[in-house]
């Protein structure tokens, strides 16, 4: 069974660069895409963006240019930078394997990790 | 604001059924039959019960099942338990720009 872990400072000060790793273990990270997904206080889940094991990237265009993913297939993990944090950018960020080829869905989540941005 | 519409909350008594609605548009829900839905507890990891508007994953139990009418999506639990008691999310392919959509969470309270 995959598992996700997600890691990163819990902190970060406008208008910095917010950073995220997700760890990948019990499965490879390739042949799958692979999301960010988050959540904001008191709000619903929001899709970040995608990447595929071999770098392709999609990302949701309200966020779009901010937001850069990369994956390192050595070391079987992926990354999120977003850009130019505001505390409307505070929230629980999820990784998650996904979106499934013909079904849209994510089939495995990591538990989140909660990013502040403040001063 | 969410794309997709749940009710904030919804409760039933153990052994009921309950149904949890999430309504889109012809853009999302309407035109692809690719509704997942999530349950969620604090701290851990979010789980995949339902993708493809009616597919169970492996290992999820049949009291869980969903269904799609036009712009609306909905998710049953029946024979409901205290361990049902959490917060779940519907999400929909919306096409090549969007992509992928979800709505605002239901919570279930199992009185």
């Amino acid at each position: 069974q995959v598992q996700l872990e997600e890691s990163g400072p819990g902190l970060v000060k406008p208008p910095e660069t917010l950073s995220l790793t997700c760890s990948v273990s019990g499965g490879s990270i390739r042949n799958y895409y692979w999301s960010w997904i988050r959540q904001s206080p008191g709000k619903g889940l929001q899709w970040i963006g995608y990447i595929y094991y071999s770098g392709i990237t999609y990302s949701n265009p309200s966020l779009k240019s901010r937001v850069t993913i990369s994956v390192d297939t050595s070391k079987n993990h992926f990354s999120l930078r977003l850009s130019s944090v505001t505390a409307a950018d505070t929230a629980v960020y999820y990784c998650a394997r996904g979106p499934r080829a013909g079904a849209g869905s994510f089939d495995s989540w990591g538990r989140g990790t909660l990013v502040t941005v403040s001063s | 604001q969410s794309a997709l519409t749940q009710p904030a909350s919804v409760s039933g008594s153990p052994g009921q059924s309950i149904t949890i609605s999430c309504t889109g548009t012809s853009s999302d829900i309407g035109s692809f039959n690719l509704v997942s839905w999530y349950q969620l507890y604090p701290g851990r990891a979010p789980k995949l019960i339902i993708s493809e508007v009616t597919e169970r994953p492996s290992g999820i139990s049949n009291r869980f099942s969903g269904s799609k009418f036009d712009n609306t999506a909905s998710l049953t639990i029946s024979g409901l338990r205290a361990e049902d008691e959490a917060d779940y999310y519907c999400c929909s392919y919306a096409g090549s720009t969007n992509f992928v959509v979800f709505g605002g969470g239901t919570k279930l309270t199992v009185l």
